[in-house]
């Protein structure tokens, strides 16, 4: 059983590249969540997704863009790459479900940008 | 979502039982409070949810005061293994996002 799996797991970019992290998931959840987390701190949401076709801004969204076209996917692209965008992302997944929602993560996609 | 505070750091005996406390005293009646946590640079674990009653599984235990504006995390027998550090969520059930705050590092020594 997979659950999240995220590509690539480290990446150096240069600034001003782009780049598209992948998410795909196996358990046919409908919401997908995109985060980052910078050396020390705690998780900020970028952008989520309730369903395909669906996505909306988080906390930190500016430098980011998303799309949802199936159910398994939820890519986050960086167009411009910054020294700011340096960090941790992770993916996760949940089910809208009554009474609990428990999200699931990735293992992480470490970028540094140079 | 409503905010949490938790002290950023705790120290625990192996063997020994954590206690890891979280203020949410903002809480709305329909928030569920979520605990989660993440060794090393790993993708965070969920561990235990609740509402209004104490819960427990395999992993932890949740106390919820009974006004609801503070938790208790609980690990009955404290390993190694669960050096990590732990964040407290509440949430809507079915509410779409999660909001992480700054968590508890947990240091579980020998």
């Amino acid at each position: 059983n997979a659950g999240v799996t995220q590509t690539p797991k480290f990446r150096i970019l240069k600034i001003g590249q782009s780049m598209t992290l992948q998410c795909t998931q196996d358990m046919n959840h409908n919401y997908m969540y995109w985060y980052r987390q910078d050396p020390g701190m705690g998780l900020k949401l970028i952008y989520y997704s309730v369903g395909a076709g669906i996505t909306d801004k988080g906390e930190v969204p500016n430098g980011y863009n998303v799309s949802r076209s199936t159910t398994e996917d939820f890519p986050l692209r960086l167009e411009l790459a910054a020294p700011s965008q340096t960090s941790v992302y992770f993916c996760a997944s949940s089910y809208s479900q009554q009474g609990a929602s428990e999200a699931f993560f990735g293992q992480g996609t470490r970028l540094t940008v140079v | 979502d409503a905010k949490t505070t938790q002290p950023p750091s705790m120290d625990c005996a192996e063997g020994r039982a954590a206690n890891l406390p979280c203020n949410h005293s903002t809480i709305s009646g329909n928030e569920y409070v979520y605990w989660y946590r993440q060794i090393h640079s790993q993708g965070p674990q969920y561990i235990i949810h609740g509402l209004k009653n104490n819960e427990t599984n395999e992993m932890a235990s949740l106390i919820i005061t009974e006004d609801r504006k503070s938790s208790t995390l609980i690990l009955p027998h404290a390993t190694l293994r669960d050096t990590a550090v732990y964040y407290c969520i509440v949430r809507v059930y079915n509410f779409n996002k999660f909001y992480f705050g700054s968590g508890t590092k947990l240091n579980v020594k020998p």
